[in-house]
């Protein structure tokens, strides 16, 4: 059972574009919210995180908005680029430092 | 730094073979994590140590799968017999600042398992 649940699956935009991915939760325990870039053949690298104490975080492209009341986050990558194209995870950790994450979302940008 | 470095990147074997995964962590980490990555269940956490001691081993399937960190720079995972299912992506990661709980992992590149 996924404590942290992804959408969409995969996603399909043209260069400029806006791909958005969201997840939700349900426990309220946790209190670090990462997301990850994965490329084909590679591990995991973390791209952003976010505390519950902040609505959004921008770095570079990449914004999370966090919505602590509907327990939900997600991800914006604005002027998305064709080296973007990468599977995407969030998730979730807690004081025990184990982090729970979603099933991934595989962004395609096209040129 | 070099990263977190695997061995083997690709490993094809045959079902009831022993199977050994080595990692060696980021120098200066002292926490080291092993998940494993499905297309059908994604990314699982199998365990974690810090400080080399295994801290959770809940998500380790059954008892075929066994793992050690003898020292700081040095960890295994052994599957033993192993089946078919067992085929994925097992990645290693470290952490260097756990007790601050920054969800930050630095991953290997992963051991590609496909058990026949």
């Amino acid at each position: 059972q996924q404590q942290v649940k992804q959408s969409p699956q995969s996603l399909i935009v043209q260069k400029g574009g806006i791909p958005i991915i969201n997840c939700a939760y349900e426990n309220t325990a946790f209190d670090y919210f990462p997301w990850y870039q994965q490329f084909p053949g590679k591990g995991p690298a973390l791209l952003i995180a976010i505390r519950p104490d902040v609505s959004e975080k921008k770095e570079g492209r990449f914004t999370i908005s966090f919505n602590k009341s509907a327990k939900q986050f997600s991800l914006h990558i604005m002027d998305s680029q064709p080296g973007d194209s990468a599977t995407y995870f969030c998730a979730a950790s807690r004081s025990d430092y184990k982090l729970s994450f979603g099933a991934g979302t595989t962004v395609t940008v096209r040129a | 730094d070099a990263g977190v470095i695997q061995s083997p990147r690709h490993e094809v074997t045959e079902m009831g073979q022993e199977v050994t995964l080595r990692c060696k962590p980021i120098s200066g980490h002292n926490s080291l994590f092993w998940y494993r990555q499905t297309m059908m269940r994604g990314l699982e956490l199998l365990i974690y140590f810090n400080n080399n001691v295994p801290i959770d081993d809940s998500g380790m399937p059954e008892d075929r799968f066994s793992a050690k960190m003898p020292n700081a720079s040095f960890s295994t995972l052994k599957i033993q017999p192993s089946e078919p299912r067992d085929s994925a992506v097992y990645f290693c990661a470290s952490n260097p600042r756990i007790a601050e709980n920054t969800g930050e992992l630095f991953f290997g590149e992963g051991s590609r398992l496909t058990v026949l």
